[in-house]
Protein backbone atom coordinates (compact mmCIF):
# COMPACT_ATOMS: atom_id res chain seq x y z
CA UNK A 1 0.00 0.00 0.00
CA UNK A 2 1.25 2.86 -0.85
CA UNK A 3 1.95 5.83 1.77
CA UNK A 4 2.10 9.41 2.03
CA UNK A 5 4.36 11.19 4.15
CA UNK A 6 4.18 14.53 5.59
CA UNK A 7 5.39 16.25 8.51
CA UNK A 8 2.60 16.05 11.13
CA UNK A 9 2.75 19.45 12.64
CA UNK A 10 4.84 22.46 12.31
CA UNK A 11 5.26 26.16 14.14
CA UNK A 12 6.37 29.43 12.10
CA UNK A 13 6.58 32.86 13.13
CA UNK A 14 4.46 35.60 11.70
CA UNK A 15 6.63 37.03 8.96
CA UNK A 16 8.62 33.78 8.58
CA UNK A 17 9.47 31.34 6.33
CA UNK A 18 8.73 27.77 6.28
CA UNK A 19 8.98 24.54 4.11
CA UNK A 20 6.57 21.42 3.90
CA UNK A 21 7.62 18.24 2.47
CA UNK A 22 5.77 15.07 1.17
CA UNK A 23 7.29 12.25 0.80
CA UNK A 24 6.16 8.51 -1.23
CA UNK A 25 6.97 5.02 0.23
CA UNK A 26 7.66 4.48 -3.22
CA UNK A 27 10.80 6.95 -3.99
CA UNK A 28 11.54 10.07 -4.77
CA UNK A 29 8.97 12.23 -6.04
CA UNK A 30 8.93 13.78 -9.26
CA UNK A 31 6.96 15.62 -11.69
CA UNK A 32 5.16 13.01 -13.17
CA UNK A 33 3.68 12.37 -9.53
CA UNK A 34 2.20 15.87 -10.32
CA UNK A 35 2.19 17.35 -6.62
CA UNK A 36 -0.87 19.09 -5.57
CA UNK A 37 -1.24 21.26 -2.15
CA UNK A 38 -4.22 22.43 -0.66
CA UNK A 39 -5.02 24.02 2.65
CA UNK A 40 -7.73 23.21 5.00
CA UNK A 41 -9.21 25.30 7.80
CA UNK A 42 -11.55 23.90 10.50
CA UNK A 43 -14.76 23.84 9.28
CA UNK A 44 -14.00 24.41 5.82
CA UNK A 45 -13.70 22.58 2.84
CA UNK A 46 -10.07 21.97 0.93
CA UNK A 47 -8.85 24.72 -0.87
CA UNK A 48 -6.44 24.17 -3.80
CA UNK A 49 -3.01 26.26 -3.80
CA UNK A 50 -1.08 24.36 -5.62
CA UNK A 51 -0.68 22.09 -8.63
CA UNK A 52 1.81 19.96 -11.11
CA UNK A 53 4.30 20.73 -8.82
CA UNK A 54 4.86 24.54 -8.84
CA UNK A 55 1.44 26.10 -11.15
CA UNK A 56 -0.14 28.65 -8.96
CA UNK A 57 -4.37 28.80 -9.29
CA UNK A 58 -5.44 32.47 -9.79
CA UNK A 59 -6.50 32.55 -6.20
CA UNK A 60 -3.07 31.30 -4.73
CA UNK A 61 -1.72 34.49 -3.15
CA UNK A 62 2.37 34.78 -4.11
CA UNK A 63 3.89 33.60 -0.45
CA UNK A 64 3.35 30.59 -1.23
CA UNK A 65 5.45 28.42 -3.74
CA UNK A 66 5.50 24.87 -4.88
CA UNK A 67 8.74 22.72 -5.68
CA UNK A 68 10.65 19.96 -5.43
CA UNK A 69 13.60 19.22 -2.82
CA UNK A 70 15.34 16.12 -2.48
CA UNK A 71 13.41 13.90 -3.65
CA UNK A 72 9.90 15.34 -2.08
CA UNK A 73 7.42 17.65 -3.22
CA UNK A 74 7.83 20.93 -1.17
CA UNK A 75 5.52 23.91 -0.58
CA UNK A 76 7.11 26.93 1.07
CA UNK A 77 5.31 29.48 2.73
CA UNK A 78 7.50 33.30 2.72
CA UNK A 79 6.28 35.88 5.05
CA UNK A 80 3.71 33.87 6.94
CA UNK A 81 0.49 35.90 8.10
CA UNK A 82 -1.62 34.61 10.76
CA UNK A 83 -4.17 33.75 8.44
CA UNK A 84 -1.94 30.96 7.30
CA UNK A 85 -2.51 28.85 10.00
CA UNK A 86 -4.28 25.68 8.80
CA UNK A 87 -3.66 21.99 7.82
CA UNK A 88 -1.89 21.53 4.55
CA UNK A 89 -2.51 18.30 2.15
CA UNK A 90 -0.35 17.46 -0.20
CA UNK A 91 -1.75 14.81 -3.30
CA UNK A 92 0.24 12.80 -5.52
CA UNK A 93 -0.83 11.04 -8.88
CA UNK A 94 0.41 7.49 -9.12
CA UNK A 95 -1.00 6.43 -12.29
CA UNK A 96 -3.84 4.59 -13.82
CA UNK A 97 -5.94 7.40 -12.37
CA UNK A 98 -4.91 6.39 -9.01
CA UNK A 99 -4.42 9.19 -6.65
CA UNK A 100 -2.98 9.42 -2.57
CA UNK A 101 -2.99 12.26 -0.34
CA UNK A 102 -0.80 12.78 2.55
CA UNK A 103 -1.74 12.76 5.99
CA UNK A 104 -1.48 16.30 6.60
CA UNK A 105 0.94 19.24 8.35
CA UNK A 106 -1.25 21.12 10.86
CA UNK A 107 0.82 24.98 10.58
CA UNK A 108 0.94 26.79 13.42
CA UNK A 109 1.51 30.33 13.37
CA UNK A 110 2.80 31.57 17.02
CA UNK B 1 -18.57 30.94 -10.23
CA UNK B 2 -17.90 28.02 -9.70
CA UNK B 3 -20.47 26.26 -7.54
CA UNK B 4 -20.65 21.99 -6.02
CA UNK B 5 -23.31 21.60 -3.95
CA UNK B 6 -23.29 17.84 -2.54
CA UNK B 7 -26.09 16.22 -0.78
CA UNK B 8 -27.74 13.21 -0.01
CA UNK B 9 -25.32 12.23 3.26
CA UNK B 10 -27.40 10.82 6.08
CA UNK B 11 -27.12 7.88 8.94
CA UNK B 12 -27.42 4.66 7.73
CA UNK B 13 -26.88 0.76 8.99
CA UNK B 14 -23.80 -1.30 8.12
CA UNK B 15 -24.15 -3.13 4.62
CA UNK B 16 -26.99 -0.04 3.46
CA UNK B 17 -26.32 1.84 0.40
CA UNK B 18 -26.53 4.82 -0.12
CA UNK B 19 -25.96 7.67 -3.24
CA UNK B 20 -24.64 10.77 -3.02
CA UNK B 21 -25.28 14.09 -5.50
CA UNK B 22 -23.21 16.83 -6.57
CA UNK B 23 -24.62 19.50 -7.93
CA UNK B 24 -22.41 22.07 -10.65
CA UNK B 25 -22.68 25.22 -11.48
CA UNK B 26 -20.82 28.54 -13.24
CA UNK B 27 -18.65 25.75 -15.80
CA UNK B 28 -18.93 23.65 -18.37
CA UNK B 29 -19.48 20.40 -16.56
CA UNK B 30 -19.14 17.82 -19.19
CA UNK B 31 -15.97 19.42 -20.32
CA UNK B 32 -14.38 18.13 -16.83
CA UNK B 33 -13.69 14.76 -15.02
CA UNK B 34 -14.93 14.49 -11.60
CA UNK B 35 -13.68 13.75 -8.53
CA UNK B 36 -15.11 12.53 -4.97
CA UNK B 37 -13.21 12.82 -1.88
CA UNK B 38 -13.81 11.53 1.72
CA UNK B 39 -12.83 12.68 4.77
CA UNK B 40 -13.69 11.09 8.21
CA UNK B 41 -14.09 13.28 11.14
CA UNK B 42 -11.04 14.35 12.49
CA UNK B 43 -8.88 12.83 9.94
CA UNK B 44 -7.11 13.64 6.66
CA UNK B 45 -8.42 13.10 3.25
CA UNK B 46 -8.71 10.21 0.81
CA UNK B 47 -8.97 9.87 -2.71
CA UNK B 48 -12.39 8.10 -3.66
CA UNK B 49 -12.89 7.92 -7.10
CA UNK B 50 -12.49 9.81 -10.69
CA UNK B 51 -14.62 10.19 -13.19
CA UNK B 52 -13.97 11.36 -16.78
CA UNK B 53 -16.02 14.32 -18.72
CA UNK B 54 -17.93 11.67 -20.55
CA UNK B 55 -18.47 9.18 -17.82
CA UNK B 56 -16.88 6.69 -19.91
CA UNK B 57 -13.56 5.85 -17.67
CA UNK B 58 -13.82 5.64 -13.66
CA UNK B 59 -11.50 4.93 -11.66
CA UNK B 60 -11.50 4.31 -7.85
CA UNK B 61 -9.54 3.60 -4.62
CA UNK B 62 -8.96 -0.06 -3.77
CA UNK B 63 -10.75 0.58 -0.26
CA UNK B 64 -14.31 1.25 -2.13
CA UNK B 65 -13.70 -0.87 -5.55
CA UNK B 66 -16.36 -3.06 -5.83
CA UNK B 67 -18.90 -1.53 -3.55
CA UNK B 68 -18.83 2.36 -4.85
CA UNK B 69 -20.28 3.86 -8.69
CA UNK B 70 -19.46 6.71 -9.68
CA UNK B 71 -21.57 8.04 -12.37
CA UNK B 72 -22.40 11.20 -13.83
CA UNK B 73 -25.39 12.78 -15.93
CA UNK B 74 -24.22 15.73 -18.27
CA UNK B 75 -27.56 16.89 -19.36
CA UNK B 76 -28.42 17.50 -15.54
CA UNK B 77 -24.94 18.95 -14.62
CA UNK B 78 -24.75 16.32 -11.83
CA UNK B 79 -22.07 13.86 -10.67
CA UNK B 80 -23.54 10.73 -7.93
CA UNK B 81 -21.83 8.49 -6.42
CA UNK B 82 -23.40 5.14 -5.70
CA UNK B 83 -22.52 3.66 -2.39
CA UNK B 84 -23.14 0.06 -1.50
CA UNK B 85 -22.24 -2.67 1.49
CA UNK B 86 -21.95 -0.13 3.84
CA UNK B 87 -18.95 -0.16 6.56
CA UNK B 88 -18.50 2.09 9.58
CA UNK B 89 -15.07 2.88 8.03
CA UNK B 90 -16.81 4.45 5.18
CA UNK B 91 -17.99 7.69 7.79
CA UNK B 92 -17.37 10.52 6.58
CA UNK B 93 -18.02 13.90 4.83
CA UNK B 94 -17.75 13.33 1.32
CA UNK B 95 -16.83 16.25 -1.45
CA UNK B 96 -16.43 16.53 -4.88
CA UNK B 97 -14.31 18.17 -6.89
CA UNK B 98 -13.86 19.65 -10.09
CA UNK B 99 -10.52 18.66 -12.10
CA UNK B 100 -8.52 21.57 -13.57
CA UNK B 101 -8.30 20.57 -17.08
CA UNK B 102 -10.90 20.03 -19.57
CA UNK B 103 -11.04 17.33 -21.67
CA UNK B 104 -8.72 15.49 -19.53
CA UNK B 105 -8.75 12.24 -17.76
CA UNK B 106 -5.69 12.71 -15.59
CA UNK B 107 -6.39 16.35 -14.29
CA UNK B 108 -6.62 17.07 -11.08
CA UNK B 109 -8.47 19.42 -8.50
CA UNK B 110 -9.44 22.83 -8.76
CA UNK B 111 -12.60 23.59 -7.16
CA UNK B 112 -14.30 21.53 -3.93
CA UNK B 113 -17.35 21.62 -2.87
CA UNK B 114 -18.57 22.25 1.07
CA UNK B 115 -19.98 18.45 1.57
CA UNK B 116 -21.86 15.80 2.44
CA UNK B 117 -21.56 13.90 5.43
CA UNK B 118 -21.84 10.14 5.93
CA UNK B 119 -22.38 8.00 8.90
CA UNK B 120 -22.62 4.72 9.03
CA UNK B 121 -24.00 3.14 12.33
CA UNK B 122 -26.52 0.79 14.02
Amino acid sequence: QTVVTQEPSLTVSPGGTVTLTCASSTGAVTSGYYPNWFQQKPGQAPRALIYSTSNKHSWTPARFSGSLLGGKAALTLSGVQPEDEAEYYCLLYYGGASWVFGGGTKLTVL
Amino acid sequence: EVQLVESGGVVVQPGGSLRLSCAASGFTFDDYAMHWVRQPPGKGLEWVSLISWDGGSTYYADSVKGRFTISRDNSKNSLYLQMNSLRAEDTALYYCAKGISPRLVVTMIDYWGQGTLVTVSS
